[in-house]
């Protein structure tokens, strides 16, 4: 157990549809990822948040998908009128972080989203 | 921006034989992750490496970046069923950059 959680585990919907899945990271950590993943790939960053500022946005990440972290804890990602396109596992990370240092990241064990 | 690329994608190994994965950068990494995801699973990370020459060894596993920090491999000497996964490597600059990721399977 990896101490981030992620909610919900599956989710299915239909085409057009918004969705929004929730992540808690490990408590200590003020660094937050989303990362993407299809089968048979790497997962592909999305966005990532510093305490609450959003500090990078992935070309990926089209004007349908908005990522909040409001208070620096947990973190939304919602999809809005979703494509089947969009149909992937969505991975949520966290990590510390220091000015001039990258520590490892920790995943959640994800969102399946499948579009219909 | 940053690729990174794994070969080869699959590897299936005999118990009991080595093996050896590598990874290759397009740019100069300030430093690479090794992660391993278990079939149904999550990244779970493994190592950094930070020096360029540097190697680290976690029992049978051996990782190495490379001198001009533009490649890192990845060497498990013999295989057992446990290791079977898919191993990631990531060129870390705040926001990881993963390759495709080398899956490995094992013939008992």
């Amino acid at each position: 157990d990896t101490g981030v959680s992620q909610d919900p585990r599956h989710k299915i919907t239909k085409r057009g549809q918004n969705v929004t899945f929730r992540c808690d990271p490990i408590s200590e950590h003020n660094r937050l990822y989303w990362y993407r993943q299809t089968l048979g790939q790497g997962p592909e960053f999305l966005t990532y948040f510093q305490n609450e500022a959003q500090l990078e946005k992935s070309r990926l990440l089209s004007d349908r998908f908005s990522a909040e972290r409001p208070k620096g804890s947990f973190s939304t990602l919602e999809i809005q009128r979703t494509e089947q396109g969009d149909s992937a596992m969505y991975l949520c990370a966290s990590s510390s972080g220091g000015r001039d240092r990258n520590y490892e990241q920790y995943f959640g064990p994800g969102t399946r989203l499948t579009v219909t | 921006g940053q690729q990174v690329m794994q070969i080869p994608q699959y590897q299936h190994v005999q118990e009991g034989e080595d093996f050896t994965t590598y990874c290759n950068s397009s740019t100069t990494l300030s430093n690479i992750q090794w992660y391993k995801q278990r079939p149904g699973g999550h990244p779970v990370f493994l190592i950094q490496l930070v020096k360029s020459g540097e190697v680290k060894k976690q029992k049978r596993l051996t990782f190495q970046f490379g001198e001009a920090k533009k490649n890192s491999s990845l060497h498990i000497t013999a295989t057992q069923t446990t290791d079977v996964g898919t191993y990631f490597c990531a060129g870390h600059d705040y926001k990881l950059s993963f390759g495709a990721g080398t899956t490995v399977t094992v013939r008992a």
